[in-house]
Formats: C-alpha cells, sequence, structure tokens
C-alpha cells in the first residue's frame, strides 16, 4: 500500500516568495495532520483535517499560513509570504477514523527560504 | 493539558547492549500512547502503540515498551541494540475521549558505537 506522499521533498526560495506544500493520505484515512518540525521547537501541529474540514489549526503560526483539504486525497499548506524562520521541516500525516488509530508521516518537505 | 516528557535528550550505547528510553506524560486519565522513530531524512514510523490490556506491548524491529500507571510511565526497551536502531524516537499521547490529536515528547537522540 503507498504510504503518505508529500511533495516537493525539498524546497528552496527567497524570502517573500509563496510556497505550497503538497500532500496525499492513504486513501480510507479520515484524518490529515500538518506537522512543523525544527531543532528549536521539535514537532509541533500545525493544523488537522477531518473528512475534509479544518478540526483544530490553533498551531498554524500566523496569517501567512494556510490550509486546505478539497477533497480526500489531496492537502496543501501554503505559506505567502515566506520568511527565513519559516524553514523547517514539514510533515503531513493521517490515520483512520477511530480515536486508537496511529498516525502515519510521510517523508516531509524540507523547506528553505533564503 | 495533557504533556509528554523525555527526560533524555541524547543517549549512548555500545551495539549490543541494553536500551531503555524513558517516557512520563501528564493526562487525566489513561490515554492511547505510542512510539515513534525517526531516521534522517525521513518521516516518524510507528514502533508501538498502548490502548489497554496487557501493559508490556510489543513492537517492530525488536522493541517493547511497559506501561507503569502508577508512574505515568511508557518507557520503550530493547535487549540488544543494533548499529541500525540509532535514530531519534518520540513518545507520544493521544486522548481516549475523541479526536486524533497526538502531543509528542521533545524526543531522544539515540547514538549506537560500535
Amino acid at each position: 500500500d503507498a504510504g503518505v506522499i508529500q511533495s516537493p521533498r525539498h524546497e528552496v526560495t527567497e524570502m517573500g516568495q509563496e510556497v505550497t506544500l503538497r500532500c496525499k493520505p492513504i486513501s480510507g484515512h479520515d484524518y490529515l495532520f500538518w506537522y512543523r518540525q525544527t531543532m528549536m521547537r521539535g514537532l509541533e501541529l500545525l493544523i488537522y483535517f477531518n473528512n475534509n474540514v479544518p478540526i483544530d489549526d490553533s498551531g498554524m503560526p500566523e496569517d501567512r499560513f494556510s490550509a486546505k483539504m478539497p477533497n480526500a486525497s489531496f492537502s496543501t499548506l501554503k505559506i505567502q509570504p515566506s520568511e527565513p524562520r519559516d524553514s523547517a521541516v514539514y510533515f503531513c500525516a493521517s490515520s483512520l477514523r477511530q480515536t486508537n488509530q496511529p498516525q502515519h508521516f510521510g517523508d516531509g518537505t524540507r523547506l528553505s527560504i533564503l | 493539558a495533557q504533556s509528554v516528557t523525555q527526560p533524555d535528550i541524547h543517549i549512548t550505547v555500545s551495539e549490543g547492549a541494553s536500551l531503555e528510553l524513558r517516557c512520563n506524560y501528564s493526562y487525566g486519565a489513561t490515554p492511547y500512547l505510542f512510539w515513534y522513530v525517526q531516521s534522517p531524512g525521513q518521516g516518524l514510523q510507528l514502533l508501538l502503540k498502548y490502548f489497554s490490556g496487557d501493559t508490556l506491548v510489543q513492537g517492530i524491529k525488536g522493541f517493547e515498551a511497559e506501561f507503569k500507571r502508577s508512574q505515568s510511565s511508557f518507557n520503550l526497551r530493547k535487549p540488544s541494540v543494533h548499529w541500525s536502531d540509532a535514530a531519534e524516537y518520540f513518545c507520544a499521547v493521544a486522548p481516549t475521549g475523541g479526536g486524533n490529536k497526538l502531543t509528542f515528547g521533545t524526543g531522544t537522540q539515540l547514538k549506537v558505537e560500535l
């Protein structure tokens, strides 16, 4: 079975540019999560969706960040405009509906903002 | 609010030696408990999980963890470490009351000396 697929794997762009990260969850999974990982702050939950609906976006750092899930098989995380402090590894994860189901992670997108 | 503490930031063990990684949680009831492993450049992979029942759970790659309610702990163990086990290990908890939102510890970086 295909796991969670994220693209691109690496992104290098200049400050001020728009960045779009993409995620394809595992087929049949009801939940989708976006995380950010940095050395300073560790693994942070940014937002998560249930059945394509955002449930909790309290971790989104500021209005420059937005996330969408237009259908069950695709989600995007957008940063506009990007800043150097947004440099991090961004992970997407998905899980089944039941509370005790583990999250399955993609390999992440390593984002560098120059 | 729930929280997870991994008191050891770095641990170094010799190949073939036993390993124990500590995890303590704070939660009003018994949460769902997970251990994940992250190899360099990759996403998090589930090692094992505890929901209920037998307090000693077996996972992949020869790992096991023991849930101790009295100590609010869920320590990860392996009898004999292999060089390929060098990675970062994360303990996580999820509420039993609903929702799949995980709270992660800050991680323990494991180094294996040959």
